[in-house]
């Protein structure tokens, strides 16, 4: 109940193209979805985040989809650069802020 | 502002020999937490902390030990080491605004063990 399952586990896109991530929970108690971005070498550094509440978030050519009844979340990348290459993780917040963390996904935009 | 520091970059120890590994930050978060990364696995939190004086288990705290005397200093011990803990270890901070789910987590630039 307390797992995040994240897919795929690695992602290969042409430069221009639709990234897409999907992430699924199971606890109704999760109330904040954030994603975050991990480049080789670093800490990870958060991309964009979601409500529940909420069914879609854009920031620039990033958005997160939520479907709440389905228990799923997806972050879609549109026009892919090289430049966005890094692995990149779902997560999602319990009520006292722990995280809990899907597995990743690397993905790699090929120029 | 440094952000969150941590030292040191890369360590290997033997087995059942201790370290700590520092964590500081400068931004006054109250909240701090320890992360455990291993290759396909995703983060797994050890310890987490919610104030200076404060900590808790995470999900993974086993063979690992925390304090939090100041706010600034978030130092995590390893006891008698063994090889399951060779992993990527990152420290970060948060302050959660109240009233609200949100919570940026920033992270350290992590170290990386090795238990031989």
């Amino acid at each position: 109940q307390q797992q995040v399952k994240q897919s795929p586990q690695s992602l290969i896109v042409q430069k221009g193209g639709i990234s897409i991530i999907n992430c699924a929970y199971e606890n109704t108690a999760f109330d904040y979805f954030p994603w975050y971005q991990q480049f080789p070498g670093k800490g990870p550094a958060l991309l964009i985040a979601i409500r529940p509440d909420v069914s879609e978030k854009k920031e620039g050519r990033f958005t997160i989809s939520f479907n709440k009844s389905a228990k799923q979340f997806s972050l879609h990348i549109m026009d892919s650069q090289p430049g966005d290459s890094a692995t990149y993780f779902c997560a999602a917040s319990l009520i006292n802020y722990q995280l809990i963390w899907g597995a990743g996904t690397k993905l790699i935009i090929k120029p | 502002n440094a952000g969150v520091t941590q030292t040191p970059k890369f360590r290997i120890l033997k087995i059942g020999q201790s370290m700590t590994l520092q964590c500081a930050q400068d931004m006054n978060h109250n909240y701090m937490y320890w992360y455990r990364q291993d290759p396909g696995m995703g983060l797994k939190l050890i310890y987490y902390s919610v104030g200076a004086g404060i900590t808790d288990k995470g999900e993974v705290p086993n063979g690992y030990n925390v304090s939090r005397s100041t706010t600034e200093d978030f130092p995590l011990r390893l006891e008698l080491a063994a090889p399951s803990q060779t992993s990527v270890y990152f420290c970060a901070s948060s302050y959660p605004l109240a009233g609200g789910p949100e919570n940026e987590q920033f992270f350290g630039p992590g170290t990386r063990l090795t238990v031989l």
